[in-house]
């Protein structure tokens, strides 16, 4: 089983519209969560960490859930330049042991 | 405050011979991560380096290998190089930035694009 999964999408959304991505991870011991977004034939950026209480950055909102192994991400009001895949990383920060674990991604595409 | 850099952007090489790849890190970042990335693929992890030491590494032969200079940049060596090594190379830096988990954050560098011939 891989350690983070994400449904490849893609997701084809017109503009303004609200859509929301789910990521499971196999590790109950993971610490640190994030999501990042990879443009085409580009480096990963980091959009936002993940924290226990939920957390929110303008248009963008994501959630964690402990109990069910699950991350969230929710964009609200899409624009045609959210298009992109986002990427799910799930960490055990123990030291020496500070492996990050990517999904493969989940593509959006918003449409005009 | 400049990135992550990595050099070089694109390298062709033909089966068996070896490569080379670079990375500075963000000024004052200690941690050097690799990653490999093949086409349609997700990031696997290779090595992580940290105050010059290799800390862990990733499921890859060690025909991938590499090291970290007093400076914290990080050179990653691929040597007898196959035609599945094709693949962008990132390299990432981390900041001791306190996360919900204490985790790293690491930034990205624009990645060294590997063509084996």
């Amino acid at each position: 089983r891989k350690e983070v999964e994400q449904d490849p999408g893609p997701f084809n959304v017109p503009e303004g519209a609200t859509v929301a991505f789910n990521c499971t991870y196999s590790n109950s011991a993971s610490q640190s969560f994030f999501w990042y977004r990879q443009d085409c034939r580009k480096e990963p950026k980091l959009l936002m960490s993940v924290y226990s209480s939920g957390n929110e950055d303008g248009r963008f909102t994501a959630q964690l859930n402990r109990a069910s192994q699950y991350i969230s991400l929710l964009i609200r009001d899409s624009k045609l330049s959210d298009s992109a895949t986002y990427l799910c990383v799930v960490n055990n920060p123990a030291y020496n042991f500070n492996k990050f674990y990517f999904g493969s991604g989940t593509k959006l595409n918003v449409k005009p | 405050e400049a990135g992550v850099t990595q050099s070089p952007t694109h390298l062709i090489k033909t089966r068996g011979q070896q490569a080379t790849l670079r990375c500075s890190p963000i000024s004052g970042h200690t941690s050097v991560y690799w990653y490999q990335q093949a086409l349609g693929l997700g990031l696997q992890f290779l090595l992580w380096y940290d105050e010059g030491e290799e800390r862990n590494r990733g499921n890859f032969p060690p025909r991938f290998s590499g090291r970290q200079f007093p400076n914290y940049s990080s050179e990653l060596n691929v040597n007898a190089l196959e035609l599945e090594d094709s693949a962008l190379y990132l390299c990432a830096s981390s900041s001791r930035e306190l996360t919900s988990g204490g985790a790293d954050t690491q930034y990205f560098g624009p990645g060294t694009r590997l063509t084996v011939l």
